[in-house]
């Protein structure tokens, strides 16, 4: 099966612009996650979607990123306007979906995620 | 709270070695699962295996096996044969199965460097 996509692979811009990334999970995942990873960092999680509703943004850093999943498939996260610390790499994961289900069903499957630099 | 701990920044091996990265975790959780990705250079996060808290044996997939203790709270990734490509970084991260506790929990990682 196809794994989750992600574009662009790479983004340069300047301070104060904006960026969207794009998100396309495994087909059939009802839960899509974002992460963000910093350099030296393990990934933070930014927003979870389960189908096109939101479970946590509780670390997402409303003045600037939004993301949406209108028809509970693919997702756009967006910056506006970016910081110099907005650079980083934004993952994207998916999840088969929820119900307590234990076993490999359990696993995230990420994306390549996108590059961001912001000069 | 839950919480993940990588105690080794960087480790080396020479190709064909195995080597143990270690993992240990904290959690009030009965029910929780414990993962082990692999984050080459060029960025992508890949799944290498999975511990669920009431599997009996530990989990193999390949050349990878992870020695889960759970009396010890440790889950540490071993990987036998080591390759050139096994360079990369590795994160260790734990899920618990209820509420708030299913997002993922990261540690900070370990760099490994197979030196031919």
């Amino acid at each position: 099966e196809a794994g989750v996509a992600q574009s662009p692979r790479y983004k340069i811009i300047e301070k104060r612009q904006s960026v969207a990334f794009w998100c396309n999970p495994i087909s059939g995942h009802a839960t899509l996650y974002w992460y963000q990873q910093i350099l030296g960092q393990g990934p933070k999680l930014l927003i979870q979607f389960q189908n096109n509703g939101v479970v946590d943004d509780s670390q997402l850093p409303k003045d600037r990123f939004s993301a949406e999943r209108l028809k509970g498939v693919d997702s756009t996260l967006k910056i506006q306007p970016a910081k110099l610390e907005d650079s980083a790499v934004y993952l994207c994961a998916s999840w088969v979906g929820g119900g307590g289900r234990r076993g490999s069903t359990d696993t995230q499957y990420f994306g390549p995620g996108t590059r961001l630099t912001v000069l | 709270a839950q919480k993940i701990t990588q105690t080794q920044p960087g480790m080396f091996v020479q190709e064909k070695e195995a080597v143990t990265l270690d993992c240990t975790y904290d959690t009030s959780d009965q029910s929780y699962g414990l993962f082990w990705y692999k984050q080459p250079s060029s960025g992508e996060m890949i799944f290498l295996i999975y511990q669920g808290s009431y599997d009996e044996q530990n989990a193999t997939e390949g050349r990878y096996s992870l020695n889960f203790q759970k009396a010890r709270k440790s889950a540490n990734l071993v990987i036998s044969a080591s390759q050139l490509g096994d360079s990369a970084m590795y994160f260790c991260a734990m899920r618990g199965h209820a509420g708030n506790n299913r997002k993922l929990i990261w540690g900070l990682g370990t760099s490994l460097a197979v030196n031919p």
